[in-house]
């Protein structure tokens, strides 16, 4: 099992650009989250889903968008990237949202110049 | 909104002594995580405290979750070299939001 994957590993974006972070889980969880962690800020959540065909808004939702494509697969997009963005971003899964460890990916670092 | 304070958010020590970061919440947890994330790496989940006065361990490591269930700890005996990384709580508030609240983190250093 490869447990939960994401792709790039790396990205540098320019001011403006769009672009989609995938992640991926192997572990029939139902609940996704994806997460940024800026230096001494810790692990700030984005957006999360609870379950398939549902998302909720995290603590610094805004500039971004997310989508629960099965069960499987939860994207982060960037439509128009800015500086603030810049940051290292992890998927996690879980079984469920309230008393489930989470599993984290191994994260994707972008920098927007 | 919600917060877990953590506290310190540094801690050097040398090998062989002891480290204990804590967890702080003005408001009651259902429940609280420990996460351990290595340089370069991504959190790892260590463990889970669900009932008030709790204390699990594992190992050298140490955790406890206060009688109000407010705040928690995590104490390290006698640190490794292999203890390095930043420790993060997590807290979790239950009702309708479920998810956790991450605290900013402790970073262990350990000088051999």
């Amino acid at each position: 099992n490869a447990g939960v994957t994401q792709t790039p590993k790396f990205q540098v974006l320019k001011t403006g650009q769009s672009m989609t972070l995938q992640c991926a889980q192997d572990m029939n969880h139902n609940s996704m989250y994806w997460y940024r962690q800026d230096p001494g800020m810790g692990l700030r959540l984005i957006y999360y889903s609870a379950s398939e065909g549902t998302t909720d808004k995290g603590e610094v939702p805004n500039g971004y968008n997310v989508s629960r494509l099965n069960k499987r697969e939860f994207s982060l997009r960037l439509e128009s990237a800015a500086p603030s963005q810049t940051s290292v971003y992890f998927c996690a899964s879980s079984f469920g949202v309230r008393a489930y460890e989470q599993y984290f990916g191994p994260g994707t670092r972008l920098t927007v110049t | 909104g919600q917060q877990v304070m953590q506290i310190p958010q540094y801690q050097h020590v040398q090998e062989g002594e002891d480290f204990t970061t804590y967890c702080n919440s003005s408001t009651t947890l259902s429940n609280i995580q420990w996460y351990k994330q290595r340089p370069g790496g991504h959190p790892v989940f260590l463990i889970q405290l669900v009932k008030s006065g709790e204390v699990k361990k594992q190992k050298r490591l140490t955790f406890q979750f206060g009688e109000a269930k407010k705040n928690s700890s995590l104490h390290i005996t006698a640190t490794q070299t292999t203890d390095v990384g930043t420790y993060f709580c997590a807290g979790n508030y239950g009702g309708s939001q479920g998810n956790l609240i991450f605290g900013k983190g402790t970073k262990l250093s350990v000088k051999p």
